[in-house]
C-alpha cells in the first residue's frame, strides 16, 4: 500500500541555524501534501502545505519544496528559535480522500 | 469558537469492556476522521467519514467501529477493547472531502486498556 517515509526521526540545531525535513511517497496519484507541528502534549496543528502543481512554497521561516518526479518533499525552518521545537508529521493524499503520514521528526532547538 | 471536542480526554479500562470516545465539531465540517497515534508510527487513521450516514475504512479498522448519524459528531466505539489498542488517539475535521483542506484536531484521548 501507500506509504510515506520521513527523515530523520530526531533532529537537533543550534538555534539560529537551519533545520531540513525530509518525506518521500510512494503513489504518483498523490497531490497535496502537508507539513503538521505537534507540540508536547497537544494537537497537531497544520503549518505548511503544498499542492503538486507547485514547486516551493514559503511563509516566512519555513519553505516547503516539492520534487515531483523523485517522490519527495521537504521542510526547511530557517534561523530556528526555542518555539520550534515539536514534532514534525508530512503527509501525502491518496486517491480515496485519506493522508499516508510520516513517522514525524523529533526537533530540538539547542540554546 | 470554532473547535473539535473529544470526551473522554483520559480512560483507563479493561479489556473486553465497551467503550465510545465521543468527538464532535461545530464548524459544519463535512469530513471527519479518527487517527491512533503510537510512538515511532505517527498518525494512522483508522475510520473516516466524508459526510452523514457515509464511512469508510481507514488504515488500521480492525477491533474499532464508528457512526455519523449527524454532521457534528463522529463517536469511536470500541466494543470489545484489548491492550493493543492502548493508544494516543485523535479526532479530526475539516470543510470538505479532506484533500487540500486544512485538518483540525482534537485534543486528544490517552487510553490505556489493562
Amino acid at each position: 500500500g501507500e506509504n510515506v517515509e520521513q527523515h530523520p526521526s530526531t533532529l537537533s540545531v543550534q538555534e539560529g541555524d537551519s533545520a531540513v525535513i525530509k518525506c518521500t511517497y510512494s503513489d504518483s496519484a498523490s497531490n497535496y501534501f502537508p507539513w503538521y507541528k505537534q507540540e508536547l502534549g497537544k494537537r497537531p496543528q497544520l503549518i505548511i502545505d503544498i499542492r503538486s502543481n507547485v514547486g516551493e512554497k514559503k511563509d516566512q521561516r519555513i519553505a516547503v519544496t516539492l520534487n515531483k518526479t523523485a517522490k519527495h518533499f521537504s521542510l526547511h525552518i530557517t534561523e530556528t528559535q526555542p518555539e520550534d521545537s515539536a514534532v514534525y508529521f508530512c503527509a501525502a493524499s491518496t486517491s480515496n480522500y485519506q493522508l499516508i503520514w510520516g513517522a514525524g521528526t523529533k526537533l530540538i532547538i539547542k540554546p | 469558537e470554532a473547535q473539535v471536542t473529544q470526551n473522554p480526554r483520559y480512560l483507563i479500562t479493561v479489556t473486553g469492556k465497551k467503550l465510545t470516545v465521543t468527538c464532535s465539531q461545530n464548524m459544519n465540517h463535512e469530513y471527519m476522521s479518527w487517527y491512533r497515534q503510537d510512538p515511532g508510527l505517527g498518525l494512522r487513521q483508522i475510520y473516516y467519514s466524508m459526510n452523514v450516514e457515509v464511512t469508510d475504512k481507514g488504515d488500521v479498522p480492525e477491533g474499532y467501529k464508528v457512526s455519523r448519524k449527524e454532521k457534528r459528531n463522529f463517536p469511536l466505539i470500541l466494543e470489545s477493547p484489548s491492550p493493543n489498542q492502548t493508544s494516543l488517539y485523535f479526532c479530526a475535521s475539516s470543510l470538505s472531502t479532506g484533500l487540500g483542506e486544512t485538518q483540525y484536531f482534537g485534543p486528544g484521548t490517552r487510553l490505556l486498556v489493562l
